[in-house]
């Protein structure tokens, strides 16, 4: 389950199953999303990316879905593994491709 | 190589201190980025660089200075700093500077604790 408070919100699965992240992002008119995973001391790491004009995009294992009229992001990973534990973020563009915007973060906990 | 490297791992300095902060890559991208990271928070952005002019300075105060040599370094000049400023700093770059984005590779980051 997901908990919110005073640290990092918390998502627990137990491995095998599949995730889902979500986020929810601030300017209507961003048009670039990527998400990142980072691992305990170490900067963030590039897992997929969306543009405006998709709703919906895959890689391997990882699927990013985009609904623009609730300015809502979601990362799906099928068949959550070990060594997806980690904190989970995505960014928006704010429009002038340089200007990245983090949001809160998630951290993933695998449960064996 | 697809690597950004970041030195030093990590670093402990004193109010009074001058010291600096190295990144660097190989990958001829032509935007770097420092941004500051707090413990259990995302990553903020302080500077950005696009072929080597700084381009957007996130109204970082001025005991941060950054500098771009050339293409492939980059480097963040710390003097004075406060207790407040211990944090994660992470550097990052992109193929190129353009209006729709693209993909930042992030180095391991400097550890910094201030005194």
């Amino acid at each position: 389950g997901e908990s919110v408070g005073l640290h990092l919100p918390t998502l627990s699965v137990q491995e095998g199953d599949n995730s889902i992240i979500n986020c929810a992002y601030s300017n209507s008119a961003s048009d670039y999303f990527i998400w990142y995973k980072q691992e305990s001391g170490k900067g963030p790491q590039f897992i997929i990316d969306i543009r405006s004009n998709m709703d919906k995009r895959q890689g391997q294992r990882v699927t990013v879905l985009l609904n623009k009229t609730v300015k809502h992001l979601s990362l799906q990973i099928a068949a959550t593994q070990p060594g997806d534990s980690a904190v989970y973020f995505c960014a928006e563009n704010l429009l002038d491709g340089q200007n990245f915007v983090f949001g809160p973060g998630t951290r993933l906990s695998v449960l064996p | 190589d697809t690597e950004v490297t970041q030195t030093p791992k990590h670093l402990v300095m004193g109010m009074t201190n001058k010291k600096s902060l190295k990144c660097e890559q190989h990958m001829g991208h032509r935007a770097m980025y420092w941004y500051k990271q707090k413990a259990k928070k995302p990553p903020e952005l302080m500077f950005v660089y696009s072929y080597e002019k700084l381009s957007i300075n996130e109204s970082v105060p001025s005991r941060f200075s950054p500098e771009c040599p050339n293409s492939s370094l980059l480097n963040l000049h710390l003097h004075a700093l406060q207790p407040e400023d211990s944090a994660l700093y992470l550097c990052a770059s992109s193929q190129a500077p353009s209006v729709q984005g693209d993909e930042q590779f992030f180095g391991p980051g400097t550890r910094l604790t201030v005194l």
